[in-house]
This record gives C-alpha cells, sequence and structure tokens, in this order.
C-alpha cells in the first residue's frame, strides 16, 4: 500500500530551528509538497520538490532524496506565529494526492 | 472576494436532516475537490471535478451527494448522515486535476466543521 509517515507533534522554542521529517512509499512519485494549516484555517501552500536537493524559501526549506523516500521541512528563526500543522503529501504515478496525517509543530517562547 | 470560500463554516445536523455544504472560487481554476479531515487522519480525497465533469469519486457513501453546477461553484449535498461523519469538510480548487504537478498546487477553502448527533 502507499504510505506516509510523518511524527505526530513536535515542540520547539522561539528563534531556534525545527526540522520535520517525512518519508513515503508510493506506487510512482511525481512531486512532493508541503502544505502549512493553522488551527481553524485552510491549508496553505508552502513547497513543492520534484528534483532532489533542498529548496530555500525565506525561513522555510524543504529537501528531498527520491531514492530514500525522504523529505523534511526545516524552519528557522522560529516565531509564534509557525505554530501550525505541516502537512506533507506525494503525487503517485497516477498523478493522485497521498496525504500524510500531519505534524503539529508547537512553538514555546 | 478572492480565493476558495465554503459555507456554513460551522453545520450540526441530525441524522435525519439534509443540508448542503456550498463551495465557492474565484481563481479561474479548472478543478475542484471535496476532502474530509478527521484528527490525526490522513486528508481523505472525497471527489474530484475537472471542467465540470466528476473524475474521482473514493467510493464515498451514497449519502454524500456532490453537484458542480459550473467551473466556480461545487456543492456537498449531505442526507442522513452517521456520527462518524462528523469532520471538517475542506473544499479545494487547482488549474488542471492531470499530469504537470506544478499545475496541481491546491488552494483550499477553511473548511466547513460539521458535528452529526
Amino acid at each position: 500500500g502507499q504510505n506516509i509517515d510523518q511524527p505526530t507533534e513536535m515542540t520547539a522554542t522561539e528563534g531556534a530551528i525545527v526540522q520535520i521529517n517525512c518519508t513515503y512509499q508510493t506506487s510512482g512519485f511525481n512531486g512532493l509538497f508541503w502544505y502549512q494549516q493553522h488551527a481553524g484555517e485552510a491549508p496553505t501552500f508552502l513547497s513543492y520538490n520534484v528534483l532532489d536537493g533542498l529548496e530555500e524559501k525565506g525561513r522555510f526549506s524543504s529537501f528531498l532524496s527520491r531514492s530514500k523516500g525522504y523529505s523534511y521541512l526545516l524552519l528557522k528563526e522560529l516565531q509564534m506565529k509557525d505554530s501550525a500543522s505541516y502537512l506533507c503529501a506525494v503525487m503517485d504515478s497516477n498523478y493522485q494526492l497521498i496525504w500524510g496525517a500531519g505534524t503539529k509543530l508547537i512553538i514555546k517562547p | 472576494e478572492t480565493g476558495v470560500t465554503q459555507t456554513p463554516r460551522h453545520l450540526v445536523m441530525g441524522m435525519t436532516n439534509k443540508k448542503s455544504l456550498k463551495c465557492e472560487q474565484h481563481l479561474g481554476h479548472n478543478a475542484m475537490y471535496w476532502y474530509k479531515q478527521s484528527a490525526k487522519k490522513p486528508l481523505e480525497l472525497m471527489f474530484v471535478y475537472n471542467f465540470k465533469e466528476q473524475t474521482e469519486n473514493n467510493s464515498v457513501p451514497s449519502r454524500f451527494s456532490p453537484e458542480c453546477p459550473n467551473s466556480s461553484h461545487l456543492f456537498l449535498h449531505l442526507h442522513t448522515l452517521q456520527p462518524e461523519d462528523s469532520a471538517l469538510y475542506l473544499c479545494a480548487s487547482s488549474q488542471g486535476d492531470s499530469g504537470n504537478s506544478g499545475a496541481n498546487v491546491l488552494t483550499f477553502g477553511a473548511g466547513s466543521r460539521l458535528t452529526v448527533l
């Protein structure tokens, strides 16, 4: 079967760095997405990786290794507003999105 | 308005009620989606419409009935629901439901929180 694994919850300190991991086993691969979802709000698109390597976008970076079926989202200089759930999703060979259950990130002062 | 708008934001209904969820997008997108989001579970894709044609129905019970009158509007009609149907129902849109993964970035609405008593 197809599967996406990510930690259920993580805690980090304001101003620090946190890495949220995502591992996947899917039928084929057509890209990996990260979304951010604040409580009670819509998920919003953060990043898309289809080639191996690191994509940097301000304080957020996303890394992909297709051979390892692995990605991470790196958040630097954490702010209280970064408290949210982070959803990992992989597009399989049929262009279907397979979703992880999300990682709830708690930022403490 | 811009983006994807869902109404109502909250809905409480009994098992014998009939209600509808509405979704509207002002992004000029051609594909619209209904997802179910339950606590600590992955998003579950329910229905996909591409250019107003239903292209996906993920074995969803018939008590959920989608309607897409045009590419900007999507409805989810609810009838004789069960308590386990209580969840957040998310609508999303994208440029197209096809290859070219980069065009499949989803824009979500804030969701309709449904409670079935």
